[in-house]
C-alpha cells in the first residue's frame, strides 16, 4: 500500500526566507504526487502536481517541487516566504483506481511565518 | 465562483442523532470523494463515486453511508454519530482523467457531536 511521510510537524521561518517542506512517499510504481495547502477552517487547495515528465514542477503562489525517484521524495520549495503562506501543507500520493486516482495524504506540516 | 459547495458549513448534532451533509459541484465531474479530517490530522478517505459506482474504503465504519442521486450532488449520511465522529468533512471532485486531472475541494463541513 502507498504511504506518505512528512517528517516535520511544524516549520518556522522568517518572512522573506526560503522554504523547503519535505515529503517522502512509498509506492511500487511511478506515483502521482501532489502538494496542497489548507488555511484554517478551509478546504484544500492544490499547489502543484506531478504526473510525469519534467521532475521540477512549478505551481501557484511561487511554489515549486522536485520529484526525485532515487530518494522517493517530492519536496516543496519557495525562494521567499510571505506572511500569507502561513498554513498547513499536505503532500499526497495518488494511486490509479478505475478511471481516476485515490490520493493518500501525509499528516501535514504546519508553516509558521515570523515577521 | 464556488465550484464545490458544501452545506452546512457548521453542524452540531447530538450523540446518536442522524445527520446528513451535502456536497454539490458545478464542474460536471465524474468522481466525487468524501474525506474525514480530524483535528491536526490528514484527510482520510471514506469513499468515492466514479459516476454511479460506489467505492467504499475498507476501514470506513458502517455508520457512514453515501448517496449520489445525480452528477452534481453527493450526500454523506451518518446514521448514529458518536463523539469520535467530530471532525471536518471534506468533499472533493475530479474529472476522471489522469493526465490533466485536478482534485477540487469544497470548504468543508465542521461537524460537532455532543
Amino acid at each position: 500500500a502507498q504511504s506518505v511521510t512528512q517528517p516535520d510537524i511544524h516549520i518556522t521561518v522568517s518572512e522573506g526566507a526560503s522554504l523547503e517542506l519535505r515529503c517522502n512517499y512509498s509506492y511500487g510504481a511511478t506515483p502521482y504526487l501532489f502538494w496542497y495547502v489548507q488555511s484554517p477552517g478551509q478546504g484544500l487547495q492544490l499547489l502543484l502536481k506531478y504526473f510525469s515528465g519534467d521532475t521540477l514542477v512549478q505551481g501557484i503562489k511561487g511554489f515549486e517541487a522536485e520529484f526525485k525517484r532515487s530518494q522517493s521524495s517530492f519536496n516543496l520549495r519557495k525562494p521567499s516566504v510571505h506572511w500569507s503562506d502561513a498554513a498547513e501543507y499536505f503532500c499526497a500520493v495518488g494511486v490509479p483506481s478505475g478511471g481516476s486516482y485515490i490520493p493518500t495524504f501525509g499528516r501535514g506540516t504546519s508553516l509558521i511565518v515570523h515577521p | 465562483d464556488a465550484m464545490v459547495i458544501q452545506n452546512p458549513r457548521y453542524q452540531v448534532t447530538q450523540f446518536g442523532k442522524p445527520v446528513t451533509l451535502s456536497c454539490s459541484q458545478t464542474l460536471n465531474h465524474n468522481v466525487m470523494y468524501w474525506y474525514q479530517q480530524k483535528s491536526s490530522q490528514a484527510p482520510k478517505l471514506l469513499f468515492h463515486y466514479y459516476d454511479k459506482d460506489f467505492n467504499n474504503e475498507a476501514d470506513t465504519p458502517d455508520n457512514f453511508q453515501s448517496r449520489r442521486p445525480n452528477t452534481s450532488f453527493c450526500f454523506l449520511d451518518i446514521r448514529s454519530p458518536g463523539l469520535g465522529d467530530t471532525a471536518m468533512y471534506l468533499c472533493a471532485t475530479t474529472g476522471g482523467g489522469f493526465s490533466t486531472d485536478t482534485q477540487y475541494f469544497g470548504p468543508g463541513t465542521r461537524l460537532t457531536v455532543l
